[in-house]
């Protein structure tokens, strides 16, 4: 079936830093991609997406591009805020479900300090 | 604009009790959507509705667990007994008709963290 593999956490990097959170997927079909965020005690939100390859989604910084051919939606952003510390998900819309399930990955808990 | 309204934000109960959690969802939403998370299995969906029938219950653990929504603006989410296993998030989440195809995606509440003692 569909899955995510998100790179295991926790990741701790000092202010200004360059990151990357990697993002892998299997499914059948072409999904949309998302990043989702949860700050502590929050749900999660929208941070951004993509709905076919070579999109690039991009919010607040961060970008991550769908590439079909690595199966990848990487997230980064070249420079991090102490506001960016909280628990990043890569998604993928199960098309075999009708479109309308998400498949999370497991999570990456990020810590910048400052 | 509201968004996904959830309660209780916490509920604490012992072994055996029923628990209800409440969702509101955003208005003309037409699917929802609960997840659990826990730190051993990540987060997964239990179940979710489309205009208010349930489409997919595969994701719910066990008969003690039951969902209902009688309506487009109100769902629950019951444990009946609980137990301290159930301890998690609970989330409610929405989303609109066109689905993800098109890049909509779904909204979620604060959650309901849920612990069983």
């Amino acid at each position: 079936g569909n899955s995510v593999t998100q790179m295991e956490g926790p990741v701790t990097l000092s202010e200004e830093a360059f990151l990357t959170i990697n993002c892998t997927y299997t499914a059948t079909g072409y999904p949309s991609l998302f990043w989702y965020v949860q700050y502590p005690g929050e749900g999660l939100q929208l941070l951004l997406k993509a709905t076919k390859a070579d999109d690039k989604g991009s919010n607040k910084g961060f970008e991550a591009t769908y590439r079909k051919e690595t199966t990848s939606f990487h997230l980064e952003k070249g420079s991090v805020q102490v506001s960016d510390s909280a628990v990043y998900f890569c998604a993928l819309s199960d098309q075999g479900q009708g479109a309308q399930k998400l498949v999370f990955g497991q999570g990456t808990r990020l810590t910048i300090n400052p | 604009d509201a968004g996904v309204i959830q309660s209780p934000r916490h509920e604490v109960t012992e072994m055996g009790q029923e628990v209800t959690l409440r969702c509101k969802p955003i208005s003309g939403h037409d699917y929802l959507f609960w997840y659990r998370q826990t730190m051993m299995r990540g987060l997964e969906l239990l179940i979710y509705f489309n205009n208010n029938v349930p489409i997919d219950d595969s994701g719910m653990p066990e008969d003690r667990f039951s969902a209902k929504m009688p309506n487009a603006s109100f769902s629950t989410l019951k444990i009946q007994p609980s137990e301290p296993r159930d301890s998690a998030v609970y989330f409610c989440a929405s989303s609109p008709s066109t689905g993800f195809i098109s890049g909509n995606t779904i909204y979620f509440g604060e959650g309901s963290w849920l612990t069983v003692v």
